[in-house]
């Protein structure tokens, strides 16, 4: 699976949009993006994903670019509950090695008032 | 639906005496993944199975641990005998077969849903 890059650490301002980057330059073209966010002390929660176009559901948004090389996962309107560890993964859509998620550092979100 | 549920919560034992973890997935779910949390390593899969049966378990760090799924309810996760360095909080999720790929976004046919973890201390 393609390695990603995500920025250690960054804040929000509770109420704005928190836009959330991923790199992922070495993407194949049967490779899915995959967000997932972990609230301190829970496991991980889905959030997200998509192969090509962009995607919304009632989480958040995910923008990828044409080039897929690059992704970033937009929460509209952050409150304190969305401080957590965003992790962006990339994986295989195939059956073979679906299972396998690969999490990296992850992004920490602080929202703060 | 309760979730995946994971028992215990909390476990601190001694080095070198045997430690089981247990897991039940969401009801209907096919796949069920032991993952391990450390500071050091961050989120790591160990193994995970499909109808009971283990797909891969290369990421199992040696023979002392050892994972059984008897039936597509339960699962157990084993460490014989433990050591302090196997400290760290462990996770079990369950998911669905997936939908096809390239085809439309359904969350429930490709999120894992995580449990809350068994937090383990080796002294």
């Amino acid at each position: 699976d393609a390695k990603t890059t995500q920025p250690p650490s960054m804040d929000c301002a509770e109420g704005r949009a928190a836009n959330l980057p991923c790199n992922h330059s070495t993407i194949s073209g049967n490779e899915y993006v995959y967000w997932y966010r972990q609230i301190h002390s829970q496991g991980p929660q889905y959030i997200i994903h998509g192969l090509k176009n962009n995607e919304t559901n009632e989480m958040a948004s995910l923008i990828i670019t044409e080039d897929r090389k690059s992704s970033t996962l937009i929460l509209p309107h952050a409150t304190l509950r969305d401080t957590a560890v965003y992790y962006c993964i990339v994986r295989e859509g195939t059956t073979d090695s679906w299972g396998k998620l690969q999490f990296g550092a992850g992004t920490q979100v602080v929202v703060t008032p | 639906d309760a979730g995946v549920i994971q028992s215990p919560r909390h476990e601190v034992t001694e080095m070198g005496q045997e430690v089981t973890l247990r897991c039940k997935p969401i009801s209907g779910h096919d796949y069920l993944f032991w993952y391990r949390q450390t500071m050091m390593r961050g989120l790591e899969l160990l193994i995970y199975f499909n109808n009971n049966v283990p797909i891969d378990d290369s990421g199992m760090p040696e023979d002392r641990f050892s994972a059984k799924m008897p039936n597509a309810s339960f699962s157990t996760l084993k460490i014989q005998p433990s050591e302090p360095r196997d400290s760290a909080v462990y996770f079990c999720a369950s998911s669905m077969l997936p939908g096809l790929a390239g085809g439309p976004v359904f969350s429930a046919y490709n999120e894992q849903f995580f449990g809350p973890g068994t937090r383990l201390t080796v002294l």
